[in-house]
């Protein structure tokens, strides 16, 4: 049992560059989150996925895109990197209904844009 | 939307002491105040939580209480160790949560 899963753990980007990042979680919950984590401000949630087929903007949006592919998978898209989005990535996942409290992290992804 | 505080940034104690972190927030349809424990490195794990219709909550050395006349809630470690040395954030919402921005434990041995 995996739990949640981000792939990859490390990243190098030009400005400019557009990539993905990968999450998926074996534990059949309904709702998965994306934070971006920088230091003294904690973690601030991106996107996030109430259940499959629904997706919602939180507190930073901006520059980035999400899917959720399946109930499993939920992807973060940077479509042209900034510097400003040189942070730690983590996905999560959770199964306590409409609360919007994640629950499990993944091993998060650490991304840095030149 | 909703606004978390949380004091203090760090926090040294030595082992066996007691440790107290405090959070406050805005919102008062705020009903859900979980807490985390990021070791350095690794991923926040959810340790407790705490729901608006409950005063307290306790799990062995851990435990949280709530202020909703207040809006603030805190999380109280008894005979603290080594390995509680970590960073600690306190989050709180409805239907989606808000971090604060993080306590840093440090245990003496």
């Amino acid at each position: 049992n995996a739990g949640v899963t981000q792939t990859p753990k490390f990243q190098v980007l030009k400005t400019g560059q557009s990539m993905t990042l990968q999450c998926a979680q074996d534990m059949n919950h309904n709702s998965m989150y994306w934070y971006r984590q920088d230091p003294g401000m904690g973690l601030r949630l991106i996107y996030y996925s109430a259940s499959e087929g629904t997706t919602d903007k939180g507190e930073v949006p901006n520059g980035y895109n999400v899917s959720r592919l399946n109930k499993r998978e939920f992807s973060l898209r940077l479509e042209s990197a900034a510097p400003s989005q040189t942070s730690v990535y983590f996905c999560a996942s959770s199964d306590l209904g409409g609360q919007g409290v994640p629950q499990h992290f993944g091993d998060g992804t650490r991304l840095s844009i030149l | 939307g909703e606004n978390v505080e949380q004091h203090p940034s760090t926090l040294s104690v030595q082992e066996g002491d007691s440790a107290v972190i405090k959070c406050t927030y805005s919102d008062s349809a705020s009903n859900y105040f979980p807490w985390y424990k990021q070791e350095l490195g690794k991923r926040p794990q959810l340790i407790i939580d705490i729901r608006s219709n409950v005063g307290e909550k306790k799990d062995q050395r851990i435990a949280v209480t709530l202020n909703k006349t207040a809006k603030h809630f805190s999380l109280h470690i008894t005979e603290t160790q080594p390995e509680d040395s970590a960073v600690y954030f306190c989050a709180g919402g409805y239907q989606k949560v808000t971090f604060g921005t993080g306590t840093k434990l440090q245990v003496i041995p």
